[in-house]
This record gives C-alpha cells, structure tokens and sequence, in this order.
C-alpha cells in the first residue's frame, strides 16, 4: 500500500528556533498534501493544503508566515514551524492524496511530536 | 456552511460487546472515509463509502452509508482490546474543503 514518511518522529527545540518537518511520499506521486495539527483527545485540524509547485493553502487561523510549507516536488512537502513558541507544542502530521482525485483515500505520517522549552 | 457531527465523542465497553460511532453531515455528501488512529499513532485509513445505502464489511467492522448520504456509521461487533483508538469519519464539503468528524474514543475493557 501506499506508505507516507514523516521526518522527525520527535523534536524538542529551544523557544525561538526554528523546525523543519518532511514528509515523504515513498512509493507514489503525491501531488496534493495536507499537514494538520492535533492537540491531545482532540481530531485533527487541517492547518493547510500543500499542492506541488504551488503555494499552499492555508487555513483560517493559520499564520503562513509561521508554518511554511514548501512542496518543491511530488514525494516531498515540508513544514517548518519558524521562531518556535512553547505554545506551538504540538503533533503534526502529514498526509497525502493516494490518487489524483479527492475522491482517493488519504495516508499518514506517522506524525512528529514537536516541544519548544 | 457544512457541518458533520460524529457522536458519541468517547464510548467505554467491556470485551465483547459492540460498539457504533455516527457520522452525520448537514449535506448530502459524495463520499465519505473512514480513519483508525491507534494511541500514540496517527490515521490509518479504513474504508471508503460511495454509494447511496452503501454497507461494507471488513470482518467484525461493519460500515454504512446513509440512502440520503447524509450519514454514516461504523459499527464494530464483539469488540476486542486490539479495536481500542480513536475513530474518525472524513469528508469534502460542497467546496471541496477537507473535513474531520470530532473522532470516537473507543476504550476496551478486558
């Protein structure tokens, strides 16, 4: 099946700095990808749309300038969570399109558990 | 704007008995997916609904679309430790936007 790696698992980063988040499609194209955020006991919130050679869309909410994303091609989208905040503390995960139609199911990351001290 | 309600948000059984999660929207939808998200783990996909009245099985999860496609459910017969996580439905609204039901907790009491 259709398997998605996200890039670091874990992170512990000091508050100001910056993280950098891959997500990896290994055996498909994934032209769209999606990265969402999730607080525990709570569903995932879609923070944006990353498509393939184009800039991302963003949520409602989301700071672009904060979370960019950059899909610079079909099996690699990254998120990098700039001067990082004890309050971006966060599981984030990844996941990508299995086909070319929204109508494909999605796979996952297996999420990175980001905390700024 | 669309919405989806996914109830119960948490739902306690002992080994053995069932277990259902809803999923329900305000439109009528296209399709719908259905996630499995283990503790600790993320989303793993495990089925997807097209058709009006739609029911799919896979051994002891039974899936169901509503006839108005309006509504969903997933229903887990006998349940056992290994069916403990979070259940979530999954849709596209009218615009083509992604959307999460709230999840299910399921918790499994040997």
């Amino acid at each position: 099946g259709a398997v998605v790696s996200q890039h670091p698992s874990r992170v512990i980063c000091k508050s100001g700095t910056s993280v950098k988040i891959e997500c990896r499609s290994l055996d498909f194209q994934a032209t769209t990808m999606f990265w969402y955020r999730q607080f525990p006991k709570q569903s995932l919130m879609l923070m944006a749309t990353s498509n393939e050679g184009s800039k991302a869309t963003y949520e409602q909410g989301v700071e672009k300038d904060k979370f960019l994303i950059n899909h610079a091609s079909l099996t690699l989208s990254t998120l990098t969570v700039t001067s990082a905040h004890p309050e971006d503390s966060s599981f984030y995960i990844c996941s990508a399109l299995g086909g070319s139609s929204y109508n494909s199911p999605l796979h996952f990351g297996n999420g990175t558990r980001l905390t700024v001290t | 704007g669309q919405q989806v309600m996914q109830i119960p948000q948490y739902q306690h059984v002992q080994e053995g008995e069932d277990f259902t999660t809803y999923c329900n929207s305000s439109t009528t939808l296209s399709n719908i997916q259905w996630y499995k998200q283990r503790p600790g783990g993320h989303p793993v996909f495990l089925i997807q609904l097209v058709k009006s009245g739609e029911v799919k099985k896979q051994k002891r999860l039974t899936f169901q679309f509503g006839e108005a496609k309006k509504n969903s459910s997933l229903h887990i017969t006998a349940t056992q430790t290994t069916d403990v996580g979070t259940y979530f439905c999954q849709l596209y609204n009218q615009g083509g936007k992604l959307i999460f039901g709230q999840g299910t907790e399921l918790s499994v009491k040997p």
